[in-house]
């Protein structure tokens, strides 16, 4: 069975850093192209980072390039999304993903993210 | 970006009776390698998003066949055959042939 399970998440004020953290297993994960998405509170998901298996190549949304940063371990079968210089608007649940041809087919069950002060 | 639209926003259904929802893109969703990488999710109330299509028309594992995807180039739809309870939540298109956005969200509640 594949699960993905986030950690990390918390309240920070704005200006902070959080490092997120997703368990992966039931999978190969060094198979997979990982995705973070996150969702504000009351409104649609949005995509935020993805990372090929390698972790060579990775890829963000515009309002969060040169604050966050996706990274990979293979060998722990976790992923990862290093978090800083936070604003309000960084305020959600972040989901990871699996990424299987470009569909997000599994998905964890989340980690709120509170910038506020 | 490509701009995902989603009509109605709210679908109030009966029970047992067919629902649609429908999705347009501001772009062809037609990819270079020839697929068209439209996906719906569902998600239902204090629960993360699932698959339920992929590649328009295709459920995914798991996924009752009451649930059908249709459509093409910047129009595709959604249709619950006969709605039941557990389908009551958010659907969302979602499109991933360049970056990936997601529609606003169309909510399904018993009426």
């Amino acid at each position: 069975e594949v699960q993905l399970v986030e950690s990390g998440g918390g309240l920070v004020q704005p200006g902070g850093s959080l490092r997120l953290s997703c368990a992966a297993s039931g999978f190969t994960f060094s198979y997979s192209w990982m995705t973070w998405v996150r969702q504000a509170p009351g409104k649609g998901p949005e995509w935020v980072a993805n990372i090929k298996q390698d972790g060579s190549e990775k890829y963000y949304v515009d309002s969060v390039k040169g604050r966050f940063t996706i990274s990979r371990d293979n060998a722990k079968n976790s992923l990862y999304l290093q978090m800083n210089s936070l604003r309000a608007e960084d305020t959600a649940v972040y989901y990871c993903a699996r990424d299987f041809y470009r569909d997000l087919d599994y998905w964890g069950q989340g980690t709120l993210v509170t910038v506020s002060s | 970006d490509i701009v995902m639209t989603q009509t109605p926003l709210s679908l109030p259904v009966t029970l047992g009776q067919p629902a649609s929802i429908s999705c347009r893109s501001s772009q062809s969703l037609v990819h270079s390698d020839g697929n068209t990488y439209l996906s719906w999710l569902q998600q239902r109330p204090g629960q993360p998003p699932r698959l339920l299509i992929h590649k328009i028309s295709n459920r995914f594992s798991g996924v009752p066949d009451r649930f059908s995807g249709s459509g093409a180039g910047t129009d595709f739809t959604l249709k619950i055959s006969r709605v039941e309870a557990e389908d009551v939540g958010v659907y969302y298109c979602t499109q991933a042939t360049q970056s990936r956005t997601f529609g606003q969200g169309t909510k399904v509640e018993i009426e």
